[in-house]
């Protein structure tokens, strides 16, 4: 089944360390996103890919980085400038990128807590 | 700027009842509009979307969502509700590119509404 796929489901970091969530789908899905879920806030966009070797900043972009080498692939690194990491991190996929019609497929997500 | 709101952070229900889940949006130009549900740590699931043409749209699990320009609305609906349907649930908005929206044309989600389908 096509799908994404975001590993590990939960994810513990300890002070001053980096770490990495990974997202892969297998949709032929040409864009790729990160977001950042808190509890009543909604989703809010931290980085964005329509293309390979191609990614922009969302609108809270700061202390997260990631790479998109592959189509299938982008991964997240929190970074230990993320002073308030702990939060549920949302992967999706599109067809199209900015200003398209169609809808984003999401995976299951990664929990990130701080030990 | 683009934004979105969902009035009510949840919504109660009797199971069989008919059931609203209210978005209003802002965006500076044409917008296509997407409705998602999320289940307890899961990832969100799309619903269903307006990108033109007929007001209502009909989608997945029995939901629709009527499309209202001049109230700037995009409210979710079902006849009867059902147990199941308890979850949370989002509104998006992005700017459809065309004409000078002034946007980067990313998907702004509201803040989600809880809602809970007693029996």
């Amino acid at each position: 089944d096509g799908g994404i796929t975001q590993s590990p489901k939960y994810l513990f970091r300890k002070e001053g360390q980096n770490v990495t969530l990974s997202c892969e789908q297998n949709l032929n899905h040409d864009a790729m996103y990160w977001y950042r879920q808190d509890p009543g806030q909604g989703l809010r966009l931290i980085y964005y890919s329509q293309i390979v070797n191609d990614f922009q900043k969302g609108d809270i972009a700061e202390g997260y980085s990631v790479s998109r080498e592959k189509k299938e692939s982008f991964p997240l690194t929190v970074t230990s400038a993320q002073k308030n990491p702990t939060a549920f991190y949302l992967c999706a996929s599109s067809i199209g990128g900015t200003y398209s019609n169609q809808p984003q497929h999401f995976g299951d997500g990664t929990r990130l807590s701080i030990l | 700027a683009q934004s979105v709101a969902q009035p009510e952070d949840q919504v109660n229900v009797a199971e069989g009842n008919p059931l609203t889940v209210k978005c209003t949006y802002s965006v500076s130009g044409n917008p296509y509009l997407f409705w998602y549900v999320q289940y307890p740590n899961r990832g969100l699931q799309f619903l269903l979307k307006y990108i033109t043409g007929d007001n209502l749209v009909k989608g997945s699990y029995g939901f629709e969502a009527e499309f209202n320009k001049s109230q700037t609305s995009f409210h979710l609906k079902k006849p009867s509700a059902l147990v199941s349907d308890s979850a949370l649930y989002f509104c998006a908005v992005r700017d459809n590119g065309w004409g000078y929206g002034g946007s980067q044309g990313n998907l702004i989600f509201g803040k989600g509404t809880k809602l809970s389908v007693k029996p």
